[in-house]
């Protein structure tokens, strides 16, 4: 069944370091999307990618950075520029054409 | 600036009551309309989406939306809430703009009761 994949389920880090969230998809859906979403506040974009090996930032990008080399991932890495990085980050997919968003499972991260 | 609101950050109902969840947006135009539902610790499936034509839109699990232009808003109903409901909601919209920006609503946590 095609699908979002993302990995870890739960991961925790030290301040000061890097993390990467990884995000797969075998739906072949070109646009892929970042979120962040804490309590209370909805979903808040942090990157986007429509097209392989190119991304815009979204409404919350600093501290954040993405790939896009391959269509089926992409990638999201949490640097320590990152202020307040604990939250539930979600991955998501569409088509080009306006059909709603695949959403992953979520990856939630702890800064210990 | 745009905005979705989902003026009730929490609902509760009693099992086999009818449920009515708010959304109102705030776009130059008339945006493409979601709702969505998320389990705790899991991400969003899809309810329904309204693009054009019918305002009254079916989705999955028995629910259904209706569009109002007169009221900017796009209100998500069920007749009957099943215990399975409980979940927290949200309302998304998106202008048609070539890199599909969408905007979230903050959500209405809904708890059903026996």
């Amino acid at each position: 069944d095609g699908g979002i994949t993302q990995s870890p389920k739960y991961l925790f880090r030290k301040e000061g370091q890097n993390v990467t969230l990884s995000c797969e998809q075998n739906l072949n859906h070109d646009a892929m999307y970042w979120y962040r979403q804490d309590p209370g506040q909805g979903l808040r974009l942090i990157y986007y990618s429509q097209i392989v090996n190119d991304f815009q930032k979204g409404d919350i990008a600093e501290g954040y950075s993405v790939s896009r080399e391959k269509k089926e991932s992409f990638p999201l890495t949490v640097t320590s520029a990152q202020k307040n990085p604990t939250a539930f980050y979600l991955c998501a997919s569409t088509l080009q054409d306006l059909t709603g968003y695949t959403f992953g499972s979520g990856t939630r991260l702890t800064v210990v | 600036a745009q905005s979705v609101t989902q003026p009730d950050i929490h609902i509760t109902v009693s099992e086999g009551a009818s449920l009515e969840l708010r959304c109102n947006y705030s776009y130059g135009a008339t945006p493409y309309l979601f709702w969505y539902v998320q389990s705790p610790g899991q991400g969003l499936q899809l309810l329904l989406k309204y693009f054009s034509g019918d305002t009254l839109v079916q989705g999955i699990k028995g629910f259904e939306a209706e569009f109002k232009r007169s009221q900017s808003s796009f209100n998500l109903r069920k007749p009957s809430v099943h215990w399975s409901d409980a979940a927290e909601y949200f309302c998304a919209a998106e202008l048609s703009g070539g890199y599909q920006k969408v905007t979230f609503g903050t959500g209405t946590k809904l708890q059903v009761i026996p």
